[in-house]
């Protein structure tokens, strides 16, 4: 069965830290990818996806996900977290191509913790 | 641009009450999805249409879920009778087209007393 694994329910960091979060998926082919991040009463906003190429992606607010096949894998990171990166984080994923009917997969997301 | 517009942003109402949940896309966006999200089930897919058509509504709860979009610009969700269970936050997103990324709306936080 499809699925989406983010092994971390809740992580905290400090200011100025680095940041990885993890993600796994299981799929028959690879997937599209995608990180959403949602702050309290907000919906999700993206942050990042990679459909194809090169598999180190940029997204906004200064993150960025690779993608490894051989793992399964797509994990997001920062190099310094901010406090406003505070928020819930979840993966997803669709299937790619022809097949692609846009329905997602979410991880059960990952809580981020900022302490000063 | 605006994004996806979503009423109210918070419902509370009895058990029994009937509860309807609206949704605009994004202009031009062919596709829309209404999601549920607990703590206990992360975010669910509910049901998504193309071109208004509902293509997929395999993860609508049961029949006291229904769900209508009768124009590019607007869609229901619907529940009769609610019960206590149903509380959760409702989203509604859309895409331009299948291989566009996914916008969602604020959410509707529902609490059935």
């Amino acid at each position: 069965a499809q699925s989406v694994t983010q092994p971390d329910i809740h992580i905290t960091v400090s200011e100025g830290a680095s940041l990885e979060l993890r993600c796994n998926y299981s799929y028959g082919a690879t997937p599209y990818l995608f990180w959403y991040v949602q702050s309290p009463g907000q919906g999700l906003q993206l942050l990042l996806k990679y459909f194809s190429g090169d598999t180190l992606v940029q997204g906004i607010k200064g993150f960025e996900a690779e993608f490894k096949r051989s793992q399964s894998s797509f994990n997001l990171r920062k190099p310094s977290v901010h406090w406003s990166d505070a928020a819930e984080y979840f993966c997803a994923v669709a299937p790619a191509g022809s097949g692609n009917t846009g329905k997602l997969i979410f991880g059960q997301g990952t809580t981020l913790q900022v302490k000063p | 641009d605006a994004g996806v517009i979503q009423s109210p942003r918070h419902e509370v109402t009895e058990m029994g009450q009937e509860v309807t949940l609206r949704c605009k896309p994004i202009s031009g966006h062919n596709s829309l999805f209404w999601y549920r999200q607990t703590m206990m089930r992360g975010l669910e897919l509910l049901i998504y249409f193309n071109n208004n058509v509902p293509i997929d509504d395999s993860g609508m709860p049961e029949d006291r879920f229904s769900a209508k979009m009768p124009n590019a610009s607007f869609s229901t969700l619907k529940i009769q009778p609610s019960e206590p269970r149903d509380s959760a936050v409702y989203f509604c997103a859309s895409t331009r087209d299948s291989n566009q990324p996914q916008h969602f709306g604020d959410g509707t936080r529902l609490s059935i007393l």
